[in-house]
């Protein structure tokens, strides 16, 4: 069975720093998927990321960046130079990547904070 | 081009009335999944329609169900409502490739009494 851990429950910084937000998958599948889901206080689930098995490289949007390591079955995620905007709940999720699998299994979410 | 649409956003019901809710997916979208998130049960997943077909089921009781039009917008209904119940419902909407991009709405918040 698809498990996702995100063993950060809330994350409290300071303006302007940085920040990263772990997460840790199990699945016996060697293709899946791996997502980033933002959630503001309007609850509506924001798109951050997808990255697919076979593809390691870190990715770098503005002041968002990911590091997927499959060695560790981790997909964690960072704030550089955090804003009051980037305050949300954070999740990270897994799926399968069968044709005809839209079924993702997510963490538990970490609330992040930023602290004007 | 329009995003995915939720109606209602807000309900209330008692015990042991039924609900359904509406899911209309961004255009030309056919794949539209429906999860229950909860305090305690964070997010988890009911189905998924594809086509007008049931295409994938999470571990809900039989009183979660739901359907997918020709027009491909969806419908979840729960009946013999109970308190624990009470939830976030998001809709998702995909193309239905093996992406497994999706997009969702902004919710239903379901209370009930």
């Amino acid at each position: 069975a698809q498990k996702v851990t995100q063993a950060q429950t809330e994350i409290s910084v300071v303006e302007k720093e940085d920040v990263t937000l772990d997460c840790v998958y199990e699945t016996r599948d060697t293709t899946y998927y791996l997502f980033w889901y933002k959630q503001p206080p309007s609850g509506e689930l924001v798109f951050l990321i997808r990255r697919n098995s076979f593809d390691e490289q870190n990715e770098i949007s503005g002041r968002y960046s990911w590091n997927f390591q499959k060695s560790t079955s981790s997909f964690n995620f960072t704030i550089t130079a955090s804003q009051v905007v980037d305050s949300a709940v954070y999740f990270c999720a897994l799926s399968e990547a069968d044709f005809g699998n839209e079924k993702l299994t997510f963490g538990t979410g970490t609330r992040l904070t930023i602290i004007p | 081009k329009a995003g995915v649409t939720q109606t209602p956003r807000y309900l209330i019901k008692t015990r042991g009335q039924q609900v359904t809710l509406s899911c209309s997916p961004i255009s030309g979208h056919r794949s539209v999944s429906w999860y229950q998130q909860t305090p305690g049960q964070g997010l988890q997943f009911l189905f998924e329609y594809f086509s007008e077909t049931q295409r994938n089921k999470g571990n809900f009781p039989g009183r979660f169900s739901g359907r997918q039009f020709s027009n491909s917008r969806s419908e979840m209904n729960v009946s013999t409502l109970e308190l624990g119940d009470s939830a976030l419902y998001l809709c998702a909407s995909s193309s239905g490739s093996s992406y497994n991009e999706q997009f969702f709405g902004p919710g239903t918040r379901l209370t009930v009494l």
